[in-house]
């Protein structure tokens, strides 16, 4: 069965601080992975897309990793702030277009 | 401006009634989706269409409906039979290619009162 696992599921940190959030998925074939920002009560928003023969991919503070051989991505979110306090959800796809959604990280900003 | 609209945001359902969610897209996007998502939980697939009057059942379809008669525009009803509808739905659309990004809507929240 298709799973995908994100830790921790919740974290508080400091402004200014960096964090990473881990994703781990059993999907298979894999076609892609995506990480996603979700404000409470709103749409997920799409932050990187990462195809098997990429390992990392940036925009803006958020950078992504994938190591598609241990079926690992983690998203690292360089200098928080507070605006960064969102569920970050993972997501991967398999052929043809099957997604599984990942339970997502609540992460919360402190000033 | 061009994007994702769902209405209403929020809405109350008595028990034994249909409601319709609504969701309209100017992106000229051919696949359109309908997401349940419960607190702790992810995103888990109701119904989803490729073209126009063509859609498919998701993982958890029971107890809802689509249709898809116009290409930007594809309606969720949540019937009766659906024991447990309190959730928050969202709708998403995209290209209809793998790799695409996926559009998510806002979002509408239904309670059953």
């Amino acid at each position: 069965k298709n799973q995908v696992e994100q830790s921790p599921q919740s974290l508080i940190i400091l402004e200014g601080k960096n964090c990473t959030l881990q994703c781990n998925y059993t999907v298979s074939p894999f076609s892609n992975l995506r990480w996603y920002k979700q404000d409470t009560g709103r749409g997920p928003v799409s932050l990187t897309i990462m195809t098997f023969s990429e390992n990392t991919k940036s925009n803006g503070r958020y950078t992504a990793t994938l190591d598609a051989d241990t079926k690992q991505s983690s998203l690292h979110i360089t200098a928080s702030q507070l605006s960064d306090s969102a569920s970050y959800i993972c997501v991967v796809s398999a052929p043809p277009r099957v997604l599984t959604f990942g339970g997502g990280t609540r992460l919360m900003v402190k000033p | 401006d061009g994007g994702i609209t769902q209405s209403p945001k929020y809405l109350f359902r008595k028990e034994g009634q249909n409601v319709t969610l609504s969701c309209e897209q100017n992106l000229n996007h051919d696949a359109m989706y309908w997401y349940r998502q419960d607190p702790g939980q992810g995103l888990r697939l109701i119904y989803y269409s490729q073209i126009v009057n063509d859609f498919q059942k998701g993982d958890i379809a029971e107890g809802y409906s689509v249709s898809r008669e116009k290409k930007e525009s594809f309606p969720l009803t949540v019937t009766s039979a659906q024991k447990n509808p309190t959730a928050f739905y969202l709708c998403a659309t995209d290209r209809g290619s793998s790799g695409n990004t996926i559009y998510f809507g806002e979002g509408s929240w239904l309670t059953v009162v």
